[in-house]
């Protein structure tokens, strides 16, 4: 089954204490994005990758980091997370055919 | 600038009753636009692309270029259609969506 897969789903953490959410894929997409969804703001895009060792900023960047090791998997890291990064975030990827985003089961992070 | 605009933050309407969630769009050169659900608790998921001109759901989106907008309509709402909404386009050659802000439809039964 073509599925994305986030862990973990639910996080409460302290200001300052580095995370990790990991995205996986098993439809070897190319690209593949992280967005933060927001009341009243919708989906922002954090992060997103073309392909292995290439990753470029979206609209909201600040204070995440990304990696692209290997096609599979583009965690996103928190170096120093902050009450603002109390977030919904989602990790999608593009099926290069249609266009069509196919999103992760979301990942609800609280930084106290 | 690229921008997606969803000007009601919130539409209600009664079960059966028509509905119309508005899109309107600014954006160069000519997009491929999608609507993308989400239903409470779920992921986001596809809902329909213009190019596909197909009806999901009861559903139906026209592009009109010339008023930059891809408005999604349904003739007769159910209550299962009670979801956030939103409006993205896709830039020609690429894959990075814009999202619009946005709509919360509740039908009331």
């Amino acid at each position: 089954e073509a599925q994305v897969t986030q862990n973990p789903r639910y996080l409460i953490t302290v200001t300052g204490k580095k995370l990790t959410v990991t995205c996986s894929q098993n439809m070897n997409h190319e690209y593949m994005s992280w967005y933060r969804q927001d009341p009243g703001l919708g989906l922002r895009q954090i992060y997103y990758s073309m392909n292995v060792e290439v990753t470029d900023k979206g609209d909201v960047p600040e204070g995440y980091k990304v990696s692209r090791k290997e096609k599979r998997n583009f965690p996103l890291i928190l170096e120093s997370p902050s009450p603002n990064q109390t977030s919904l975030y989602f990790c999608a990827t593009v099926a290069g055919v249609n266009n069509e985003q196919f999103f992760g089961p979301g990942t609800r992070l609280t930084v106290l | 600038a690229q921008r997606v605009t969803q000007p009601e933050k919130l539409l209600s309407v009664f079960k059966g009753a028509p509905v119309e969630l508005k899109c309107n769009y600014s954006y160069s050169g000519s997009p491929e636009l999608f609507w993308y659900v989400q239903y409470s608790r779920q992921r986001l998921q596809l809902l329909l692309r213009h190019i596909s001109r197909e009806s999901i759901k009861g559903f139906t989106a026209d592009l009109n270029k010339g008023e930059t907008s891809f408005h999604l309509k349904k003739p007769f709402a159910q209550e299962e259609d009670s979801a956030m909404y939103y409006c993205a386009p896709l830039g020609a050659g690429s894959y990075q969506l814009t999202f619009g802000k946005g709509t919360k439809l509740s039908v009331i039964p």
